[in-house]
C-alpha cells in the first residue's frame, strides 16, 4: 500500500512565523504535491515537484515555497505565516505518467490555524 | 465555466438504492479520470480511474466515461450509511501529471 505521512495533523502559529510542513512518502514516487483545501474553494493545487529539486508553481503558489532535497520528501513552506492561509494541506504523491496520468495518493492532512 | 463541475448536493439516497453521481469536465484534451471519496475532515481517498470509453467496475462502485460528451459518472449500488461522504471527481490532460478537481457531490445514505 502506497504511504504518504504528513508532518502535523494539527498546527497553531502565529501571523508572521515561518512555518514548515512536510510530506514524505514511501513508494519512489517522482511526482509529489501540495494542495490546500477550504470550504466552497475546494482542492487547489499550490506547487508540485515531479523529480529531485523540480518545482512547478501551481495555481495559487503566492506566499508559498517548496523544497525537495530527496525523492521521498517534498516540504511546504509558509515564509511569513498569514491569516488567510488557515486552511487543511494535503500533500499527494504518483507515479510520473508518460501517455496518462497515474493515481495520486493523499496524505491524513495538516489543519493549519495562523492567529 | 469551471474545468471540471459536479453538483455539490447532498444527494440524498435510501439505504440500498443506487447512488448516481455526475462530473463534466471542459478540456476536450483530458486523457485520466479518477473518483475519490473524502470523509468530513479526512483526506481524500482513491475510489477509481478510468481512461477509455466505458464502464469500469469495482466492487459496488462503476465508473462512466464519455469523452464525446465530456462527462463521467460513479454509480454506487446497495448504498450503505458508510458510504455518506462526499465524492470528488478529477481530471487529468495526457501531457501533465496535475489533477484538476471538481467541487464534489455530498451523498448521505439514509438507513
Amino acid at each position: 500500500d502506497v504511504k504518504v505521512t504528513q508532518s502535523s495533523r494539527y498546527l497553531v502559529k502565529r501571523t508572521g512565523e515561518k512555518v514548515f510542513l512536510e510530506c514524505v512518502q514511501d513508494m519512489d514516487h517522482e511526482n509529489m504535491f501540495w494542495y490546500r483545501q477550504d470550504p466552497g474553494l475546494g482542492l487547489r493545487l499550490i506547487y508540485f515537484s515531479y523529480d529531485v529539486k523540480m518545482k512547478e508553481k501551481g495555481d495559487i503558489p503566492e506566499g508559498y515555497s517548496v523544497s525537495r532535497e530527496k525523492k521521498e520528501r517534498f516540504s511546504l513552506i509558509l515564509e511569513s505565516a498569514s491569516t488567510n492561509q488557515t486552511s487543511m494541506y494535503l500533500c499527494a504523491s504518483s507515479l510520473l505518467g508518460s501517455g496518462s496520468s497515474y493515481e495520486q495518493y493523499f496524505g491524513p492532512g495538516t489543519r493549519l490555524t495562523v492567529t | 465555466q469551471k474545468e471540471v463541475e459536479q453538483n455539490s448536493g447532498p444527494l440524498s439516497v435510501p439505504e440500498g438504492a443506487i447512488a448516481s453521481l455526475n462530473c463534466t469536465y471542459s478540456d476536450r484534451g483530458s486523457q485520466s479520470f479518477f473518483w475519490y471519496r473524502q470523509y468530513s475532515g479526512k483526506s481524500p481517498e482513491l475510489i477509481m480511474s478510468i481512461y477509455s470509453n466505458g464502464d469500469k467496475e469495482d466492487g459496488r462502485f462503476t465508473a462512466q466515461l464519455n469523452k464525446a460528451s465530456q462527462y463521467v459518472s460513479l454509480l454506487i449500488r446497495d448504498s450503505q450509511p458508510s458510504d455518506s461522504a462526499t465524492y470528488l471527481c478529477a481530471v487529468s490532460k495526457a501531457a501533465g501529471n496535475k489533477l484538476t478537481f471538481g467541487g464534489g457531490t455530498r451523498v448521505l445514505v439514509k438507513p
